[in-house]
Order: structure tokens, then sequence, then C-alpha cells
């Protein structure tokens, strides 16, 4: 059974600091994995999509990698604003046979707060 | 208009109660889905929707119905539920077999 987790819970950082956030699988067999953000009392907003022959993939201030063989996954947020504070959710979707099939499996979340 | 809208965003409902959760996509998606998000514990995957078929029911108890008339439309029929069902219901789509998921607003549900 996958196992995603996500280290370190919550991260409080002064604004403009450049920051890593830690994505941690038990399975390799993964046809993607997807960073998400949520804000509080809302949906999932898709981050950074990378499929499993990929190694990295960038979008704006963030970076996302990731190491498939050694089951980790970094998102790298530069020059990080207080408009970034949210949850910030790690998910892996399995390989079934060349396809996923949406099903992912979840990280806790790493909570981060940016302050002024 | 967002992709994927979801309908009620809260509901409070007492346990004999029946309601329904609607949701939504104007992606163009062929799959779609209901996560479960409860306090202190990961998402969870509840059903899965390929082209209108169910193909996963994640051991989900009864008193959760799907219903997914057509690729655009999603609906989770809720009856006789308990409080420890309280909890942010999510639906998403994707394209089958591209796998990246877009998630709707939530359906901030409520048993008392």
């Amino acid at each position: 059974k996958q196992e995603v987790t996500q280290i370190p819970a919550a991260l409080s950082v002064p604004e403009g600091e450049n920051l890593v956030l830690n994505c941690s699988f038990t399975d390799s067999a993964i046809y993607n994995l997807q960073w998400f953000r949520q804000d509080p009392g809302k949906g999932l907003t898709s981050l950074l999509l990378i499929q499993s022959s990929q190694r990295e993939q960038t979008s704006g201030r963030l970076n996302a990698s990731l190491d498939k063989s050694s089951g980790r996954s970094t998102l790298y947020i530069a020059a990080s604003q207080p408009g970034d504070s949210a949850t910030y959710l790690c998910a892996v979707a399995r390989n079934a046979g060349g396809t996923s099939y949406g099903k992912l499996t979840f990280g806790q979340g790493t909570i981060l707060t940016v302050h002024p | 208009e967002t992709g994927v809208t979801q309908t009620p965003r809260h509901l409070v409902m007492g346990m004999t109660n029946k309601k329904s959760l609607k949701c939504e996509q104007h992606l163009g998606h062929n799959a779609m889905y209901w996560y479960k998000q409860s306090a202190k514990k990961p998402l969870e995957l509840m059903f899965v929707y390929n082209f209108k078929e169910q193909t996963e029911n994640n051991s989900v108890p009864s008193r959760f119905s799907p219903e997914c008339p057509n690729s655009s439309h999603l609906f989770l029929h809720l009856h006789t539920l308990q409080p420890e069902d309280s909890a942010l219901y999510l639906c998403a789509s994707s394209q089958v077999r591209s796998g990246e998921l877009f998630f709707g607003e939530g359906s901030r549900l409520t048993v008392l």
C-alpha cells in the first residue's frame, strides 16, 4: 500500500526566503506526482504535475523535482511571499498498466506561513 | 466560470436527513472523482467514474451513493449519515489516462 509522507508538517519563514518542501513515497511504481496548494476552507489548486519519466517541472517561482528510484520529490519555492501562505499537498498516482485512473494517494501536507 | 463547480458549498444535516452534493465540470474531461478530506487525515479517494461508469469504490459505506448521469455531472447522495461523516467533500475531474486532476472548491458537510 502506497504511503506518502511530507516533511516538515509546518514551516514559518520570513518573506523573501527560498524554501524546500519534501515529499516521500514508499512505492516507486508511480504514474505521476502532483503538487497542490490548498487555502483554508477551499479546494485544491494544481501547481505542478511531474510524469514518472520526468525529473523536474517549473512554473514561475516554483520548481518540483522527482527522484522515483529513491521515492522522493521536493517543491522549491523561490523568493517566498505572504501570498504563498497555504497548505501544500503532495499526491502520487499509482501506475495501473500505463495509466493512473486518477487514484491519488495524498500526504498530510505542509502548512506554510510566510510572514512580512 | 471555474472549471469544476460544487454545490452546495456548506451543508448541515441531521442523521435522518437525505441530501445530495452536486459537481459539474466544464473542462471537457471524461473522468470524475469524489474525495473526502477529514480533519487531521489525508485526502481519501471515495469513487471514480470513467466515461460515466463507476470503476472504483474505495470501500465506502452504502450511506454514500454516487451517481454520474453524464461525463460533466457527478452527484453524491447522502442518507442516514453519522457525525463522523462530517468533512470536506471534494470533486475532481481529469482526462482518463492523463492523471492530472482538477478539483472543485468542495462541499463542507456537518452532520449533527
